[in-house]
């Protein structure tokens, strides 16, 4: 069964770099699958940040394009995210997912990440 | 970008009822890349129909959705109580690759 799981600090300060790993379980991440991050404001909906392919490929959502990078360690079987200089709107729930049929079949349970000044 | 927006904001039923709930797109959603998901409280969500109508696995067949173009629906035909949630519909095809409408609440009377 496939698992994902998130990690990194918790707290994140003014104009600093966040990051985020997600570990992938059950399944090989070299599986022809694109992998995704997804967050979630405190009380409201959900926002595609972008995906990646096992060989590295990227798509980013337009919105967090000159701030965001994403990376991929096959031999970890797993992924990250780096957004950088980060505000208080960047306070969520970030979630890692595994992208089915034009659509995110997988998701890990989610880690917070707010915002400290 | 297509924006997706989402009808009724609070839906409340009693269980066995029908729940009908709606999402928008401002363009034609490519190739019927619609898909519904899930969420309840401290949970992420859970994938319930892709490519508008196709149930994901282990999903009860009271969840059905429908649509093309510009409307898709979810219905459930028969309310549960453990059916409560915030539902959300997604597209995928336009710039933002992936984008969600802003959810509908699901209340069980």
């Amino acid at each position: 069964q496939v698992q994902l799981q998130e990690s990194g600090p918790g707290l994140v300060k003014p104009a600093e770099t966040l990051s985020l790993t997600c570990a992938v379980s059950g399944h090989s991440i070299s599986s022809g699958h694109w992998w995704s991050w997804v967050r979630q404001p405190p009380g409201k909906g959900l926002e595609w940040i972008g995906e990646i392919h096992e060989s590295g490929r990227t798509t980013y959502n337009p919105s967090f394009k000159s701030r965001v990078t994403m990376s991929v360690d096959t031999s970890k079987n797993q992924f990250s995210l780096n957004l950088n200089s980060v505000t208080a709107a960047d306070t969520a729930l970030y979630y890692c997912t595994r992208q089915g049929h034009y659509c995110m079949d997988v998701w890990g349970k989610g880690t917070t990440v707010t915002f400290s000044s | 970008e297509i924006v997706l927006t989402q009808s009724p904001g609070t839906l409340s039923l009693s269980p066995g009822e029908r729940a009908t709930l709606s999402c928008r797109a401002s363009q034609t959603v490519s190739n019927n890349y619609a898909a519904w998901y899930q969420q309840k409280p401290g949970q992420a969500p859970r994938l319930l129909i892709y490519s508008v109508s196709s149930r994901a696995t282990g999903i009860p067949d009271r969840f059905s959705g429908s649509g093309s173009g510009t409307d898709f629906t979810l219905t459930i035909s028969r309310v549960e109580p453990e059916d409560f949630g915030v539902y959300y519909c997604q597209q995928y095809g336009d710039s933002p690759l992936y984008t969600f409408g802003q959810g509908t609440k699901l209340e069980i009377k």
